[in-house]
């Protein structure tokens, strides 16, 4: 597609409940990073994958969450016994280059709005 | 840890220039970035400043860096309507990755 897809764009869960979200980057792009973002909030930034590997996920909260990219494309966001603090919109962000390489714009999706009641 | 501020709500008039301000803690910080939020949109990268330059204009923004304050500054001229969004200041240690972003400032153009 032209940009970074992700879905589903709204999510509503409740408490306690698993909930997977998928993020589809720009065709080619090999870095690929997930940000949570709360209400009133920046960004902020949870994991960051190379190609299938998870390079640096130092973001991530807990262990509820958890993240894969198994063939270097879609990333799907997994959150396990889902609390309403979860509540947040979900940023996916692609990017062409590598660690340390210049000019690599990250662009980022429209985001999924994960509601917990 | 890292931390980057700013204020959080800024109104001008139309046609009027705008000034968001952002400072930051990590001495580390290589680039700098200002992204503009839209309603319902993504995260859209406005423009960004290398450390080791002080100032970058590109066409109405121009953006001031004072690395011995950690101050960074976005000044947007002839404000329009179409520039009401939430802009985000943000840095890092590389190019487009790992980004720490600020709290996000409102701006609101008024006719």
């Amino acid at each position: 597609g032209a940009g970074v897809s992700q879905t589903p764009s709204n999510k509503v869960t409740e408490k306690g409940k698993y909930v997977e979200l998928r993020c589809d980057p720009i065709s080619g792009h090999t870095a690929l990073y997930w940000y949570r973002q709360s209400l009133g909030q920046g960004p902020e930034f949870l994991i960051y994958f190379q190609g299938t590997g998870a390079a640096d996920d130092s973001g991530l909260p807990n262990d509820r969450f958890f993240a894969v990219r198994p063939e270097g494309s879609v990333s799907t966001l997994k959150i396990q016994r889902t609390e309403r603090g979860d509540s947040a919109v979900y940023l996916c962000a692609s990017s062409v280059g590598t660690r340390g390489m210049g000019n690599t714009e990250a662009f980022f999706g429209q985001g999924t709005r994960l509601t917990v009641v | 840890g890292e931390d980057v501020e700013q204020s959080l709500f800024l109104s001008v008039r139309e046609g009027d220039s705008s000034v968001i301000n952002c400072t930051y803690t990590d001495s580390s910080s290589t680039y700098l970035y200002w992204y503009k939020q839209e309603p319902g949109a993504g995260l859209q990268l406005l423009t960004y400043i290398f450390s080791n330059m002080d100032m970058k204009q590109d066409q109405r923004l121009t953006v001031l860096l004072n690395k011995k304050d950690k101050h960074l500054s976005l000044r947007i001229a002839d404000t329009q309507t179409g520039d009401s969004a939430i802009y985000f200041c943000a840095e890092s240690e590389n190019y487009g990755q790992n980004f720490v972003f600020g709290p996000g400032t409102r701006l609101s153009v008024l006719p």
